[in-house]
């Protein structure tokens, strides 16, 4: 089945730094989103990319649609304590009725 | 405007009763996904539907779990016979429009532990 691989898994920063992290697929998609997940919580949308070669911002978040609709990567500016968290990437596959395909995630540790 | 509301939030159950979640969407939204996540993992797909309608059931296990979206009242996703492996969360999204790009807005989620 399709899969979006994540990566890096994990990192642990130190606060004011900048973050990147990226998702790649073997197969194309129409939509990419990027969402953050606090423990114990529903992930909430950060970013959503409808155009391939799309770049979009949301404060110090920036995200980028690949040209080939088979990438996006993330990155974080400025990184700050409560940027702490869960980030996962999901794409929604095309033909699909709005269901998505998740990455594993990246796992976000900020150090004061 | 309240957000897409889940419950319970926990949710214990012996091996072999049945688990039943439940989802409100938000106001004006019809469409409802819902997701399961294991402990360090990404959501996976499980089931899409519409009011009355089951449109995409792709994810669903074939046995022992069932989905409904009445016209009246929240979306119920029922886990019968629930045995260990069934312990996750369970998050639903709900969406004004089909498809992932319109407001596409996740619920708090409900853990299920399975003793």
């Amino acid at each position: 089945g399709q899969q979006l691989n994540q990566s890096p898994q994990s990192m642990f920063i130190q606060e004011g730094e900048d973050v990147s992290m990226n998702c790649t697929s073997s197969s194309i998609f129409n939509t990419w989103l990027w969402y953050k997940q606090d423990p114990g919580e529903g992930p909430v949308l950060l970013i959503a990319l409808y155009k391939a070669g799309e770049l979009t911002s949301n404060g110090r978040l920036t995200a980028q649609f690949g040209i080939t609709r088979k990438d996006s990567f993330l990155n974080i500016s400025a990184s700050i304590p409560s940027d702490v968290g869960i980030y996962f990437c999901a794409g929604q596959p095309g033909g699909s009725q709005g269901n998505l395909i998740f990455g594993k995630g990246t796992k976000l540790s900020v150090k004061p | 405007n309240a957000g897409v509301m889940q419950n319970p939030r926990h949710l214990v159950r012996r091996r072999g009763q049945e688990a039943r979640l439940r989802c409100s969407p938000m106001k004006g939204h019809s469409h409802v996904y819902w997701y399961r996540q294991l402990p360090e993992e990404g959501l996976k797909f499980m089931v899409y539907l519409q009011k009355e309608n089951i449109i995409d059931e792709s994810g669903m296990p074939k046995e022992r779990f069932s989905a409904e979206f009445p016209k009246e009242g929240p979306s119920i996703l029922r886990i019968q016979q629930v045995v260990r492996g069934d312990s996750a969360a369970y998050f639903c999204a709900s969406s004004p429009r089909e498809g992932a790009g319109y407001g596409y807005t996740f619920g708090s989620g409900t853990r299920l532990t399975v003793v």
